[in-house]
């Protein structure tokens, strides 16, 4: 596809359980970042990858929540054990290098904990 | 901390009528970037304008236009000629090359347009 994927588009789950949430962004965009948009809020920063690093996880707002990059693509952010508070829509975006060019979002997984 | 603030929560325009949208900004930096985001109820993110903060000629693109004051730090979108489908949600965002290139958001704007 050209733009931006992500999967589930939705996502419902009890508390304390773990899910995974995956983002497969457009081909050649090296930078990848997820963020994390609240009933009515804005969106927050969580990780910004390079390739198959992430140079920056300041925005993981605790270690319940981890997210990896393999060859160079496709990316997984994992909840465990979640909280109510964790319910948000989850959004990923990629871009060229260099990391100034815009950023292409994708539909974002809404993440609902019962 | 860069900070972005959105001070009005909700705006109305007439259709065809012009409106503008505040936001204000708060960095040390001089090299950044300046986004306006739509996002309609789809969820998706759609970049509408970007503004680089060397350049003092305003972006615009088509019906949408933005006024940058660097001294001011204040970033206003302008949209001419108002159509139903700009009703959306409006994000203003700052992007820096010393903070790994995140984007910073303000808490967003809802626009209406009215027929």
């Amino acid at each position: 596809g050209a733009g931006v994927s992500q999967s589930p588009s939705n996502k419902v789950t009890e508390k304390g359980k773990d899910v995974e949430l995956r983002c497969d962004p457009i081909s050649g965009h090296t930078a990848l970042y997820w963020y994390r948009q609240s009933l009515g809020q804005g969106l927050e920063f969580l990780i910004y990858f390079q390739g198959n690093s992430a140079p920056d996880k300041s925005g993981l707002p605790s270690d319940r929540f981890s997210a990896e990059r393999t060859g160079g693509s496709v990316s997984t952010l994992t909840i465990q054990r979640t909280q109510q508070e964790d319910s948000a829509v989850y959004l990923c975006a990629s871009s060229v290098p260099p990391g100034n060019q815009p950023q292409h979002f994708g539909d974002g997984t809404r993440l609902s904990i019962l | 901390a860069q900070t972005v603030t959105q001070s009005q929560p909700e705006m109305s325009v007439q259709e065809a009528e012009t409106v503008t949208l505040s936001c204000t900004y708060d960095t040390s930096e001089s090299d950044y970037y300046l986004f306006w985001y739509k996002q309609p109820p789809s969820r998706q993110m759609i970049l509408v304008i970007r503004q680089e903060a060397y350049k003092q000629q305003n972006a615009t693109e088509n019906r949408f236009s933005v006024n940058f004051q660097k001294a001011a730090k204040s970033f206003s979108l302008k949209i001419s000629d108002s159509q139903l489908g700009d009703a959306a949600m409006y994000f203003c965002a700052y992007q820096a090359r010393e903070y790994g290139n995140k984007l910073v958001f303000g808490a967003g704007t809802i626009l209406r347009v009215k027929s």
